[in-house]
């Protein structure tokens, strides 16, 4: 059980175009998923945080009218990546809160590879 | 400010050696532990876990961690690793009744050679 799906596994778009990522909890409904953005040989970092049916909350430095969050369901979170550039290749990962568990545990997806040409 | 710190940025390791990971934590909270392994190119899988009750954790493939609250550490080892266990490992905290964010160390990279 506890398995998030991210698809597409790696995309590659030319720059000044729009890239989709979606974000699944197949056996589980989650509240809250988050997106994270990691750089090669680096730790994760926090990107938003994506709450079901309200505006996601995005950390100091992320800019959300580039990083547009939308979470339409308890199954499904998108991050859409606006008029991408070269600099924001890179991977990114989401996690889903499943709600059965009081802490809030958070299960990982398998990551998006995303290269901007 | 809230913070984790892993000590080793890389491990290298003979097969079947013991080894150890090592995190500290900085907190004027409450804390949840975590020890997450992430394997090229993939996603994050949960080790373990420390959220209350015995100190000592057991998690999957043969580590454990031990939660020790006066020097708000979090070491994760294991007695004797494979080859299979080269990856990075990343130590995180989940602040409590902080809406659930997870703070991630800057990992630790373990590579296991034969």
């Amino acid at each position: 059980g506890a398995v998030v799906s991210q698809h597409p596994s790696r995309v590659i778009c030319k720059s000044g175009t729009s890239v989709k990522i979606e974000c699944r909890s197949l056996d589980f409904q989650a509240t809250t998923m988050f997106w994270y953005r990691q750089f090669p040989k680096q730790s994760l970092m926090l990107m938003a945080t994506s709450n079901e049916g309200s505006k996601a909350t995005y950390e100091q430095g992320v800019e959300k009218d580039k990083f547009l969050i939308n979470h339409a369901s308890l199954t499904l979170s998108t991050l859409t990546v606006t008029s991408a550039h070269p600099e924001d290749s890179s991977f990114y990962i989401c996690s889903a809160r499943d709600l059965r568990t009081p802490v809030g545990e958070q299960y990982f997806g398998p990551g998006t590879r995303l290269t901007v040409t | 400010a809230q913070s984790v710190t892993q000590l080793d940025s890389q491990v290298p390791v003979f097969e079947e050696a013991p080894v150890e990971l090592r995190c500290n934590y900085s907190s004027s909270v409450s804390v949840y532990l975590f020890w997450y392994v992430q394997y090229p190119n993939q996603g994050l899988q949960l080790l373990l876990k420390y959220l209350s009750g015995s100190t000592l954790v057991k998690g999957i493939n043969g580590f454990e961690a031990e939660f020790n609250k006066s020097q708000t550490s979090f070491h994760l080892r294991k007695p004797s690793v494979h080859i299979s266990d080269t990856a990075e490992y990343f130590c995180a905290v989940i602040l409590y009744n902080q809406g659930g964010k997870l703070i991630f160390g800057q990992g630790t990279e373990l590579s296991v050679k034969p």
